[in-house]
């Protein structure tokens, strides 16, 4: 079945320092895939996105490009800030008709420090 | 309402006891998802209802989990004879149409503590 990996945290930065946060895929078919972010005492909400190969997603200065020949989604930015300190989970949706049925990776807690 | 409205945001109960958790969608939005997420774990999927349509519930883990959908809008998820292993976090979605790349809102959701 359909599966994410992410790399495992917590991860603690400084501030302005470069993150990535790797996550690669199993999935048959062409997937979507998603970051979605939950900020202490917050619920999930969806960072950005990418609905094919090679599409590029942004938001708030993080991007993650959709690598189908290595099956990846790796969440990247150049300047972090202590408000980025969060849980970040990446996503796969499967197309089809089973696009309900997300399936998450672990999640990874990032940790900013002045 | 403004988000996804979930009731309540924690309950503890006994072991063996029923629980009922609330979920209110955003006004509008055809599709419902409940997740769970447990200390340490992802996000694991439970059931996903659109429109009409019989709610995929290929995620439920035991046939003491149900949900239902009534009118649409409010959803039910009902935990019979609770184990300590249900202790999560259960988390509701909801999105517009339910469609491939669209948007899912979560809400906060209920903290369930089974002693």
């Amino acid at each position: 079945g359909d599966s994410v990996t992410q790399m495992e945290g917590p991860v603690t930065l400084s501030e302005e320092a470069f993150l990535t946060i790797n996550c690669t895929y199993t999935a048959t078919g062409y997937p979507s895939l998603f970051w979605y972010v939950q900020y202490p005492g917050e619920g999930l909400q969806l960072l950005l996105k990418a609905t094919k190969a090679d599409d590029k997603g942004s938001n708030k200065g993080f991007e993650a490009t959709y690598r189908k020949e290595t099956t990846s989604f790796h969440l990247e930015k150049g300047s972090v800030q202590v408000s980025d300190s969060a849980v970040y989970f990446c996503a796969l949706q499967p197309g089809g008709t089973s696009y309900g049925k997300l399936t998450f990776g672990q999640g990874t807690i990032l940790t900013v420090h002045p | 309402g403004a988000g996804v409205s979930q009731s309540p945001s924690n309950k503890v109960t006994e072991k063996g006891k029923d629980v009922e958790l609330r979920c209110d969608p955003i006004s509008g939005h055809t599709a419902l998802y409940w997740y769970r997420q447990s200390l340490g774990q992802g996000l694991e999927f439970l059931i996903y209802f659109q429109g009409n349509s019989a709610p995929d519930k290929s995620g439920l883990p035991s046939d003491r989990f149900s949900a239902e959908r009534t009118g649409g809008s409010v959803s039910t998820l009902t935990i019979q004879r609770t184990q300590q292993e249900d202790s999560a976090v259960y988390l509701c979605a909801s999105s517009l149409q339910g469609t491939t790349g669209e948007k899912l809102f979560f809400g906060s959701g209920t903290q369930l503590s089974v002693l």
